[in-house]
């Protein structure tokens, strides 16, 4: 699975759009961009994936650059709640490979939501 | 809706003990998979189950054993128990039907090792 590079932490304000950056550089053809994040010491959370065209549903939006290099995580409107440590993820969908879906996790960004 | 399920929450064990870890996947849902989260540290890939038979396996120490029943449901067996196992052990689970694309995480066991 491809690499990924995240900042180590980032700060938003109440209210406003959380924007977090991912780079996915060695991204294969195949291979699908997802984002999770954990609150402190729960259970990790699935939030949202694409493959090129950019997705959204109720908690985020997910923007991926033409080339695929890159992509963007948009909180629209963080909350408290979303202090969260988020992981970008880059894998193939292994559909093929029942069982073959396991999440490789990176360092991931944390997100510090002030009000 | 039903989520993951995992008891227990807690365990606290001395060394060269045993413990056993359970997940009860969402219903219907076919693949589990085991993750162990030390102090500080990220989620890092344990092994997984589909349909009762292993499907991967990651950096599982060879004291640890894991299956998956006919109920799906999985169990953690976990013998030996060093300090260092200490940490939060997470159950996911999966339709592989459905391409697998979301993984369910419970809540996670804290195991504690003295």
């Amino acid at each position: 699975d491809a690499k990924t590079t995240q900042p180590p932490s980032m700060d938003c304000a109440e209210g406003r759009a959380a924007n977090l950056p991912c780079n996915h550089s060695t991204i294969s053809g195949n291979e699908y961009v997802y984002w999770y994040r954990q609150i402190h010491s729960q259970g990790p959370q699935y939030i949202i994936h694409g493959l090129k065209n950019n997705e959204t549903n109720e908690m985020a939006s997910l923007i991926i650059t033409e080339d695929r290099k890159s992509s963007t995580l948009i909180l629209p409107h963080a909350t408290l709640r979303d202090t969260a440590v988020y992981y970008c993820i880059v894998r193939v969908a292994q559909y093929r490979i029942p069982g073959g879906f396991k999440t490789i996790f990176g360092a991931g960004t944390r997100l510090f939501v002030k009000a | 809706a039903a989520g993951v399920i995992q008891s227990p929450r807690h365990l606290i064990k001395e060394k060269r003990e045993t413990a056993t870890l359970k997940c009860y996947p969402i219903p219907r849902h076919d693949t589990v998979y085991w993750y162990q989260q030390g102090p500080g540290q990220d989620p890092q890939f344990l092994i997984s189950f589909y349909e009762k038979m292993q499907s991967d396996k990651g950096s599982i120490p060879d004291r640890f054993s894991a299956q998956q029943f006919s109920d799906y449901h999985s169990e953690l067996n976990m013998s030996s128990l060093e300090l260092g196992d200490s940490a939060l052990y997470f159950c996911a689970s999966s339709l592989a039907t459905s391409g697998g694309s979301e993984q369910f995480f419970g809540p996670g066991t804290r195991l504690t090792v003295l």
